[in-house]
């Protein structure tokens, strides 16, 4: 399967700062990307579906001037936590799609701590 | 919008069999996945299913009922390292036509000795 590895894996930050989370598709070129929220005893939440070379695609209810996605090249897409508050905290998990089998796989996380 | 149901807790014997259940409501349906998440862990595909009927694959089963917006997943012969949370999640039409994927909020396994 799809090798997918986000950095860094745990972020402890103070609020109002701004975290970056860096999510690479390692074997494969991944056009599309999402990213996920998990808070704790929660499910998933599809945050938003980031897309190489346009902007991304926000679900209802996320701020995308808060949640800032880039999505530069196939292999890499960013998320950035602006101005992040306690409440932010939070498991952040990446995942693209093999558009040769129907699976989605998952980076391994990034586990936020907003002080 | 997307409703999944599962049960929140089970707890099963290690070498015995377990079933955990899976009913979904949905517009736009486009398949059913089964994935395991370890506590701090992100999850990992176990297994699909777009069409009625079972899928296997070694210890791992996967029914779907399309009519009836009914899965399950059974796992045989369980071990220990089986203990995790089981997400039921289907893949539906999103707004701008691409395939997203609703999440349950899991079932959590306990295998007992």
């Amino acid at each position: 399967g799809a090798v997918v590895s986000q950095h860094p894996s745990r972020v402890i930050c103070k609020s109002g700062t701004s975290v970056k989370i860096e999510c690479r598709s390692l074997d494969f070129q991944a056009t599309t990307m999402f990213w996920y929220r998990q808070f704790p005893k929660q499910s998933l939440m599809l945050m938003a579906t980031s897309n190489e070379g346009s902007k991304a695609t926000y679900e209802q209810g996320v701020e995308k001037d808060k949640f800032l996605i880039n999505h530069a090249s196939l292999t890499l897409s960013t998320l950035t936590v602006t101005s992040a508050h306690p409440e932010d905290s939070s498991f952040y998990i990446c995942s693209v799609r093999s558009g040769q089998v129907n699976e989605q796989f998952f980076g391994p996380g990034t586990r936020l701590t907003v002080l | 919008g997307q409703n999944i149901d599962q049960p929140t807790e089970m707890t099963a014997t290690e070498g015995a069999i377990v079933q955990i259940n899976c009913t979904y409501q949905t517009s736009g349906f486009n398949g059913l996945f089964w994935y395991q998440q370890h506590a701090g862990e992100a999850p990992t595909f176990l297994s699909y299913n777009v069409l009625d009927g079972l899928e296997e694959k070694g210890r791992f089963s996967s029914f779907l009922s399309r009519s009836k917006g009914y899965s399950y997943l059974l796992l045989k012969e369980l071990q220990m390292k089986d203990s995790a949370s089981y997400l039921c999640a289907v893949r539906y039409q999103g707004q701008t036509g691409a395939n997203n994927l609703f999440f349950g909020t899991g079932t959590r396994l306990t295998v007992i000795p």
